[in-house]
């Protein structure tokens, strides 16, 4: 049982660099979120996704995208990454979409990025 | 604004008891959820609380008071795998959810 899959777990890159962060789920869950988490901070939205199709802004969606073409797959994009981007990125998934928050969130293992 | 408070740091011995406390502060209320994260690890659920009273799952139970804003996770018969993070977060009237920092508990022998 995968649950929800991430890549790459760790990566550095240079500021300005494009990187695509990867999400994977195999719970046919609707809803899938990616956060970052920074030291002393709590669990920040970037963006969300309801159901395939959709997308939405989360609390800090600048220099972010997302796309959700499928149910299985929410990558995240850092278009040009500068070094306040360093973090953890965790991806999530809940049976319920983003109207109905209710159910519990499934992470992945989370990807830690720092930019140079 | 919306906000959520939790204690930054306990510390407890193995085989006691400990309570860690949130506070929240939200636009409407759908929730309260408690979470542990062990280092380096995803966090992963562990309660949910819409209704003001106590909820027991085996070692753990959450409280929770809407009128008074708050929630606590108390934690019994405390094991050294219990040393980790503990993170509250709140569902708004948007159901987004708002989250604490995270309490990280330190279990002594």
């Amino acid at each position: 049982i995968a649950g929800i899959t991430q890549a790459p777990t760790s990566q550095i890159l240079a500021a300005g660099r494009r990187m695509t962060l990867r999400c994977t789920q195999d719970m046919r869950h609707n809803a899938m979120y990616w956060y970052r988490q920074d030291l002393g901070l709590g669990l920040r939205l970037i963006h969300y996704s309801n159901t395939a199709g959709t997308t939405g802004k989360g609390e800090v969606p600048d220099g972010y995208s997302v796309s959700r073409a499928n149910t299985d797959d929410f990558p995240l994009t850092l278009a040009s990454a500068v070094p306040s981007q360093t973090s953890v990125y965790f991806c999530a998934s809940s049976d319920g979409s983003g109207g109905s928050n209710t159910g519990e969130l499934f992470f992945g293992e989370g990807s830690r990025l720092t930019v140079l | 604004g919306q906000n959520i408070d939790q204690p930054t740091e306990m510390t407890a011995t193995e085989g006691a008891i400990v309570q860690i406390n949130c506070t929240y502060q939200t636009s409407g209320f759908n929730g309260l959820f408690w979470y542990q994260q062990h280092a380096g690890e995803a966090p992963t659920f562990l309660s949910y609380n819409v209704l003001d009273g106590l909820e027991e799952k085996g070692r753990f139970s959450s409280f929770l008071s809407r009128s008074k804003g708050y929630s606590y996770l108390l934690l019994k018969e405390l094991q050294m795998k219990d040393s980790a993070s503990y993170l509250c977060a709140a569902t708004d009237s948007n159901y987004q959810l708002i989250w604490g920092a995270g309490t990280k508990l330190i279990i002594k022998p």
